[in-house]
């Protein structure tokens, strides 16, 4: 299973778009590349999920270059209620299909 | 998406006792799994419940401290054997359709130990 390496926490302002940016070079061919978000007291909320180049929903943007040795999930115009834990996936589609989870993204939205 | 519902939301427990918590989903699904996520933490995978056999533990996770039900398509329960103060967690479950779809996770229990 794929280990995924992102950043621990980042700051943003209202307003601003948020890139945030996971590796994961032991990716196998059939992985798919999934994003959670989760709030205190709740659990993972799916957010987007993608296998290559560019997906987009109504509440992010998920890139993943051809190499897909990394993703980058961007939210647009963050707001207060985004600070929340981000967590990138590589999910088999085969096997076990067991989630292993990284240390996720402390993402604080100031005003 | 599934609608998952954990019971319950939060107890508090007494050294060497047990707690069972109940994972109910709104549809069949073919795959479900208990995760434990320490105060602070990400989540770990305890076991995926299968229906109709045995449970598939993680390393560092057994049979006797953490038994698994699975008696259905839409239910399965996590029993946390002889709670010590480590056990305080919180004790998650999710399920999954198929492959090609994403894990939907429940709003957890969350166990503190006296």
């Amino acid at each position: 299973l794929a280990k995924t390496t992102q950043p621990i926490s980042m700051d943003s302002y209202e307003g601003q778009e948020v890139n945030i940016t996971c590796s994961h070079n032991n990716i196998a061919t059939n992985d798919y590349i999934t994003w959670y978000q989760q709030f205190p007291s709740q659990g993972p909320r799916f957010i987007i999920q993608g296998y290559k180049t560019k997906v987009t929903n109504e509440v992010a943007s998920l890139f993943i270059p051809a190499d897909r040795k990394s993703s980058t999930l961007s939210l647009p115009r963050v707001s207060l209620s985004d600070t929340a834990v981000y967590y990138c996936l590589v999910v088999p589609t085969s096997g076990t299909y067991k989630y292993i989870f990284g240390t996720g993204t402390r993402l604080k939205v100031l005003a | 998406s599934a609608v998952i519902s954990q019971k319950p939301s939060r107890d508090i427990c007494q050294r060497g006792t047990s707690l069972t918590i109940q994972c109910q989903v709104d549809s069949q699904v073919t795959m479900m799994f208990w995760y434990r996520q320490q105060p602070g933490q990400s989540l770990t995978l305890i076991a995926t419940a299968n229906q109709g056999s045995e449970a598939t533990y993680e390393s560092g996770f057994v049979i006797d401290k953490f038994p698994i039900s699975r008696p259905n398509l839409t239910f399965s329960t996590l029993t946390v054997s002889n709670l010590s103060p480590e056990d305080s967690s919180i004790y998650l479950c999710s399920v999954r359709t198929d492959s090609n779809q994403p894990q939907h996770f429940g709003d957890g229990t969350r166990l503190s130990i006296l």
